[in-house]
């Protein structure tokens, strides 16, 4: 079984600041795939990243930042120099193969508040 | 990456009626899926739906309450029907991209209340 926990619920930050989310997972399978989306209050889900998990490599895009360690499980989030564009609820999630495909299995979310 | 659109964005409908969405996807993908995420909740996934044959059900989903039909490789419907206000959720449409749809993007979600 796959499991994601992000277990801040809720972070909240003034304009500027450095905030790193957390995810930690669980899974049998050694071949399975992270992923970061982002949800605005629109709604929609924005992709923001997958990383697989044969690639240890951090990842930096902009402001953006991950850090994937196999080693605690973890795959966390940062945003450098925070924004109030970046208010959002962000999900971390999983995919193992499941029968064949990969169906993510998503954490609980964290809601991101940045203030001006 | 693929452009998905759904119809409608959002919905006020009464309890007992039922809500048939709407997924368009901008290229031809083998696997959708349908999700529900419940208010302050994270996503929940429905069904697997494959062209041309039956969808798939996750637990405690029926295809009597959430019937899905996907009749070509770039459209597919999710019907809620008899609701209730406890089906008052948002309703999202993905698709797997890539080798065993390793890469799964989204529409931009229907916005469900049921007084």
């Amino acid at each position: 079984a796959q499991k994601v926990t992000q277990a801040q619920t809720e972070i909240s930050v003034v304009e500027k600041e450095d905030v790193t989310l957390d995810c930690v997972y669980e899974t049998r399978d050694t071949t399975y795939y992270l992923f970061w989306y982002k949800q605005p209050p629109s709604g929609e889900l924005v992709f923001l990243i997958r990383r697989n998990s044969f690639d240890e490599q951090n990842e930096i895009s902009g402001r953006y930042s991950w850090n994937f360690q196999k080693s605690t499980s973890s795959f966390n989030f940062t945003i450098t120099a925070s924004q109030v564009v970046d208010s959002a609820v962000y999900f971390c999630a999983l995919s193992g193969l499941s029968g064949g495909s990969y169906i993510p299995t998503f954490g609980r979310g964290t809601s991101l508040i940045v203030h001006p | 990456s693929a452009v998905i659109s759904q119809k409608p964005s959002r919905d006020i409908c009464q309890r007992g009626t039922s809500l048939t969405i709407q997924c368009q996807v901008d290229s031809q993908v083998t696997m959708m899926f349908w999700y529900r995420q419940q208010p302050g909740q994270s996503l929940t996934l429905i069904a697997t739906a494959n062209q041309g044959s039956e969808a798939t059900y996750e637990s405690g989903f029926v295809i009597d309450k959430f019937p899905i039909s996907r009749p070509n490789l770039t459209f597919s419907t999710l019907t809620v029907s008899n609701m209730s206000p406890e089906d008052s959720s948002i309703y999202l449409c993905s698709v797997g991209l890539g080798v065993r749809s390793d890469e799964q993007f989204f529409g931009p979600g229907t916005r469900l209340t049921v007084l």
